[in-house]
């Protein structure tokens, strides 16, 4: 039973296009986060919700959209992709400084 | 914001040998944890350590908030121990990850 799941695991899309990322956890945690991995594997917080709230938008463009709908989801919406956009993205979540469990994550190519 | 510094970053070892890897971190944290990213890109959790000592096997970590730093120690290393090894600390409702340390383990 995965405690941090996202979908797809891989997405393979044209540059312009528009994709989604899904991810959901069954751990009751109130915070959750996507961090974006480069191809150096830096690791980089995108955004951070608490109960649903966006509490961290950490200067990313406005091609991405994160949504909430509760606790549990956290969705991350991609306008008009770009190339520069391929990267591994994470879903994670916690409790509010508690320990933070990552799903399995989803690379992005953009061709 | 707050900084983590991973050392060092690459580390190239036999089968069977110990090491160890430093975190250091720039200011006060509520929270560290140590993470293993496998060959496969999963990241696995290690220790959720803000201060103290923690062991899990062939695994323990150290960390001295106090001093603003943390230790991972790895014994007795195994194949399955290579991939990438990060630290990270939260600072501010976010997890601030260091660079990692890449660890090829050889038989």
């Amino acid at each position: 039973d995965t405690a941090v799941s996202q979908t797809p695991k891989y997405l393979v899309t044209q540059m312009g296009n528009d994709k989604s990322i899904k991810c959901e956890q069954n751990l009751g945690h109130d915070t959750m986060y996507w961090y974006k991995q480069d191809s150096k594997k830096f690791l980089k917080i995108m955004f951070s919700y608490n109960n649903k709230e966006l509490i961290i938008n950490e200067t990313v463009p406005n091609r991405f959209s994160p949504k909430s709908p509760d606790k549990a989801h956290l969705n991350l919406h991609i306008n008009s992709l770009e190339l520069g956009d391929s990267a591994v993205y994470f879903c994670a979540s916690s409790l509010s400084h508690g320990e933070a469990f990552f799903g399995q994550g989803t690379r992005l190519t953009v061709v | 914001g707050i900084q983590v510094e991973q050392s060092p970053p690459d580390l190239i070892l036999q089968e069977g040998a110990n090491s160890t890897l430093r975190c250091n971190f720039s200011d006060s944290v509520n929270n560290l944890q140590w993470f293993h990213q496998n060959p496969w890109g999963q990241l696995i959790n290690l220790f959720y350590i803000p201060s103290g000592t923690k062991q899990n096997g062939r695994l323990s970590a150290t960390t001295v908030a106090t001093e603003r730093y943390s230790l991972l120690y790895i014994s007795s290393s195994q194949t399955t121990d290579s991939g990438v090894y990060f630290c990270a600390v939260d600072g501010a409702q976010k997890l601030v990850f260091g660079q990692g340390t890449r660890l090829t383990i050889n038989p």
